[in-house]
């Protein structure tokens, strides 16, 4: 059972807006910032989110985040469907150790 | 720019230990203030914490996986380490080393092992 709690699927039509959740606790998300990840079948995560809602570079702006309280939100704008991926939320506990939620399968229809 | 290569042995037997390296290009352990980690993927399944490490050897463990769990660093081999004790089916995974802040963001993984849990 993963610490943090995301809905096993989300689904949304081309140009649609699809968001994420991700809840977790007052010793995790209540305290620290959330990053999230993507990631296609067969290959290593890529970070899309960090520090709530700070975008790497390459990322498009299509993708943002944010935080309120012990909640997490990821937000993807004019989805595409190359978007169709698996995402995780990620953040730390007090013990300065990594937590992940589920993850989120998305689907492009 | 910085790479991650895991290495290590593709299947283990029930009982027995996994170990799995990450060797570290592009960048100096000993010189980095980066963390260093492992992170598994049962097939089919998310993500889970194993641990990580720093380059002065502090650790911080997953509470479920600890008592079987130990990590090292070899800053001289820019190489850290996993070990995971009396393996069951259930440890079988993709096992990614990974390079962190102490924030838990990870922009460097590596390409991931498959690690298979059998007789």
């Amino acid at each position: 059972q993963s610490v943090l709690t995301q809905p096993p699927s989300a689904s949304g039509t081309p140009g649609q807006r699809v968001i994420i959740s991700c809840s977790g606790r007052s010793s995790d998300l209540g305290t620290n910032t959330v990053n999230w990840y993507q990631q296609f079948p067969g290959t290593a995560p890529k970070l899309l989110i960090y520090s709530n809602s700070q975008r790497p570079s390459g990322v498009p702006d299509r993708f943002s985040g944010s935080k309120s309280g012990t909640t997490a939100s990821l937000a993807i704008n004019g989805l595409q469907s190359e978007d169709e991926a698996d995402y995780y939320c990620s953040t730390w506990d007090d013990d300065l150790l990594g937590v992940f939620g589920g993850g989120t399968k998305l689907t492009v229809l | 720019q910085v790479q991650l290569q895991e290495s290590g042995p593709g299947m283990v037997k029930p009982s027995e230990t996994l170990s799995l390296s990450c060797r570290v290009s592009g960048e100096s352990i000993g010189d980095s203030v980066f963390y260093w980690g492992w992170i598994r993927q049962p097939p089919g399944k998310g993500l889970e914490w194993i641990a990580s490490i720093n380059k002065s050897g502090s650790t911080y463990y997953n509470p479920s996986l600890k008592s079987r769990v130990t990590l090292s660093v070899d800053t001289s081999k820019d190489q850290f380490s996993l070990t995971l004790t009396s393996v069951t089916a259930a440890d079988t995974a993709v096992y990614y080393c990974a390079r962190l802040t102490i924030f838990a963001v990870i922009r460097i993984w590596g390409q991931g092992a498959l690690v298979t849990v059998s007789s």
